[in-house]
């Protein structure tokens, strides 16, 4: 079992849903990165979060750390918001080293 | 410089030749990962840089690959005896980790394609 696990795999939307993407971890850790990465570009940081909620324009990040698990949700999709989003933690129990999930395709359709 | 640079950008080789593969990490970050990346996968861990040390190396496939950062700062990914299955993009991150966790940067990454 992958230590960071991430749901779904892949989400095909309209224009304006709502979005939740998933990401449970069973490592200790010490941050959870959200990140994006477009199609042949390069990944961008979309949040760090050790706890709590944390919100940038559309974009809404949680994390709840007894259950060791975490949301991104993404209001109002547009189909520029069409990326790869990958769940990272710094793993406090593997000497901070940072696990990637395998990430979830979304493509919102105009 | 502003963010994390990687050199070259694109790199293509042939079956057995050496690379290597240059990260800048963001001046002040004391740690640095490398990553690789294959075509609709998730990144895949290579080793983690704590300061000059190699803190976790674990994720170096065999003994054709090695990482160094001598000062703490610059890294170079080596790959020997290039092989096919070698190529991927190769991605770089650095952060600053204290007491208090910083924020992830990556680079554009490095495409190394093996013929």
């Amino acid at each position: 079992k992958n230590e960071v696990e991430q749901s779904p795999q892949n989400l095909t939307a309209q224009e304006g849903e709502f979005i939740t993407i998933n990401c449970s971890y069973s490592v200790g850790i010490s941050a959870l990165h959200w990140l994006q990465q477009h199609p042949g570009g390069g990944i961008v940081s979309l949040f760090m979060l050790s706890s709590g909620k944390k919100k940038h324009g559309r974009l809404i990040a949680t994390i709840n750390i007894q259950e060791k698990h975490s949301s991104l949700h993404i209001t109002a999709s547009h189909p520029r918001d069409s990326a790869v989003y990958i769940c990272a933690v710094r793993s406090t129990t593997r000497d901070d080293k940072i696990i990637f999930g395998k990430g979830t395709r979304l493509h919102i359709l105009p | 410089g502003a963010g994390v640079s990687q050199t070259p950008s694109n790199k293509v080789t042939e079956k057995g030749k050496y690379v290597e593969l240059r990260c800048d990490p963001i001046s002040g970050h004391t740690a640095l990962y490398w990553y690789r990346q294959s075509l609709g996968q998730g990144p895949e861990f290579l080793i983690y840089f704590q300061g000059t040390g190699a803190a976790d190396d674990s994720g170096l496939p065999n003994d054709r690959f090695f990482a160094v950062r001598p000062e703490g700062s610059v890294s170079t990914l080596k790959i020997q005896r290039t092989e096919r299955g070698d190529s991927a993009v190769y991605l770089c991150a650095s952060s600053f980790l204290g007491v208090v966790t910083g924020e992830l940067f990556f680079g554009e990454g490095s495409r190394l394609t093996v013929l």
